[in-house]
């Protein structure tokens, strides 16, 4: 079966560094896909990933390694509006989106 | 000038109840998706549409019906409706279905539905 696996929650304090990871297991590998999603709001796209390595996006960063099926979102100098869930998608080999459950990130002063 | 609309925002009915949700995008995709996410938070994918042609149906009841009277426009009928039916039903648009960054998801405001 496919399989998308996240933190269901972390807690980081403002103004440090969070890294929020990802796992998966899918038929095939088209791209992973990380979103943001504030309480009772949409998901927002964050980053797309389909080679290895570094994708720098400002204060946030993404990761991939095919080869262990894994990505990381890397999040910087963390602000409260940071406080939301973020969301690992995986696009398999028919190019259909499988969704992890999302990591709930809580900030702290 | 929004990109992904949907109406109603909010919707509360009775159980056994017909109702639809709508959804437009004015992105110029040719792809567009109904999501349903309940209270765990976990996105779950029903339909996915490309060019007014059906291209993903995932075991939802035939309770749910899609229409799509052009790209820009997919409808969710609900016949019917339950209990289990209330969650939040997101809509959402991408540019293609053939991998790479044309693939990115842009999503509507969330329909939440209440079934009482």
């Amino acid at each position: 079966g496919q399989n998308i696996d996240q933190p269901t929650e972390m807690t980081a304090t403002e103004g440090a560094i969070v890294q929020i990871n990802c796992t998966y297991q899918t038929s095939g590998f088209n791209g992973l896909f990380w979103y943001q999603q504030h309480a009772g709001e949409a998901p927002t796209f964050l980053s797309y990933n389909v080679l290895d390595g570094l994708e720098e996006k400002g204060r946030f960063s993404s990761f991939l390694s095919r080869s262990k099926g894994y990505s990381y979102l890397l999040l910087k100098e963390l602000q409260m509006k940071d406080s939301a869930s973020y969301l690992c998608a995986v696009m398999d080999s028919n190019y259909q989106l499988i969704w992890g459950a999302g990591t709930k990130l809580i900030i702290k002063p | 000038d929004t990109a992904v609309s949907q109406t109603p925002k909010y919707l509360v009915t009775q159980m056994g109840n017909d109702k639809s949700i709508k959804c437009e995008q004015n992105l110029g995709h040719d792809t567009m998706y109904w999501y349903k996410q309940d209270s765990k938070k976990f996105l779950k994918i029903m339909f996915s549409y490309n060019n007014k042609e059906l291209i993903i149906n995932e075991t939802v009841p035939n309770r749910f019906s899609p229409k799509s009277p052009d790209k820009a426009h997919l409808n969710l009928h609900i016949n019917s409706l339950e209990l289990g039916d209330s969650a939040v039903y997101f809509c959402a648009s991408s540019q293609g279905t053939s991998g790479g960054d044309l693939e990115t998801q842009y999503f509507g405001p969330g329909t939440r539905l209440l079934v009482l």
